[in-house]
């Protein structure tokens, strides 16, 4: 089976653009969440989205936004970019979504704001 | 608001050696997942541990979940160079549904 696809690998982006990053879960898998990572922060959840449907959502401002495809693929989106926006940007799939007991994850994007 | 504490943050060992690594919380989780990252990659689920007292062995890697479900450890016998990497824990929380992270512990085994 294969694992979780994200798209692109890598991304250089200017201040004030705007960004698309896709991610293809596990075939079967209903549930996509999103994360950042940064050597400060760590791990932090951006939202989670199920059956098409945002399930929960972190504490990220309104620039950060995604959506999830019938075919259970996601796109997250970030406008305005700003140079704190620079991280590796994870996704995860689940096949049960919520409480679940494991996630699948990604290499992730690597999204580099000049 | 849910928290987890890793400690240590960095450790960097010879070949051979045993460490310990904790998570800690105030609060109670449901359970508990340790990940493996490494450079340039995703994190790798290495066990889930869901009932309090519970302990896990992977090889030589022992996995625990405290008994008041509140705070894990991860312990590797005769550590080796192929352990090297960012040793993370999550847990789920007992009403929601997102992960709470660690901030890591990142682990550097010396030949």
């Amino acid at each position: 089976k294969a694992g979780v696809t994200q798209t692109p690998r890598y991304l250089i982006k200017t201040r004030g653009q705007q960004v698309t990053l896709s991610c293809s879960p596990i075939s079967g898998h209903r549930s996509v969440s999103w994360y950042q990572q940064t050597p400060g922060q760590g791990l932090q959840f951006l939202f989670e989205y199920f059956s098409e449907t945002q399930r929960n959502k972190g504490n990220f401002p309104g620039r950060f936004s995604g959506r999830q495809f019938s075919n259970s693929r996601s796109e997250m989106n970030v406008s305005t970019l700003e140079l704190g926006d620079s991280a590796l940007y994870l996704c995860a799939s689940s096949s049960t979504g919520g409480n679940s007991y494991e996630q699948y994850f990604g290499p992730g994007t690597r999204l580099t704001v000049t | 608001t849910q928290l987890l504490e890793q400690s240590p943050q960095f450790l960097s060992i010879q070949e051979g050696e045993n460490l310990t690594v904790y998570c800690n919380s105030s609060s109670v989780f449901s359970s508990l997942q340790w990940y493996r990252q490494e450079p340039g990659e995703g994190p790798v689920l290495l066990v889930t541990v869901v009932t309090g007292g519970e302990v896990k062995k992977l090889k030589r890697l022992t996995f625990q979940f405290g008994d008041a479900r509140k705070d894990s450890s991860l312990h590797i016998t005769a550590a080796q160079p192929g352990d090297t990497g960012l040793y993370l824990c999550a847990g789920w929380g007992e009403s929601n549904y997102q992960l709470i992270w660690g901030a890591g512990t990142k682990l550097i085994i010396k030949p």
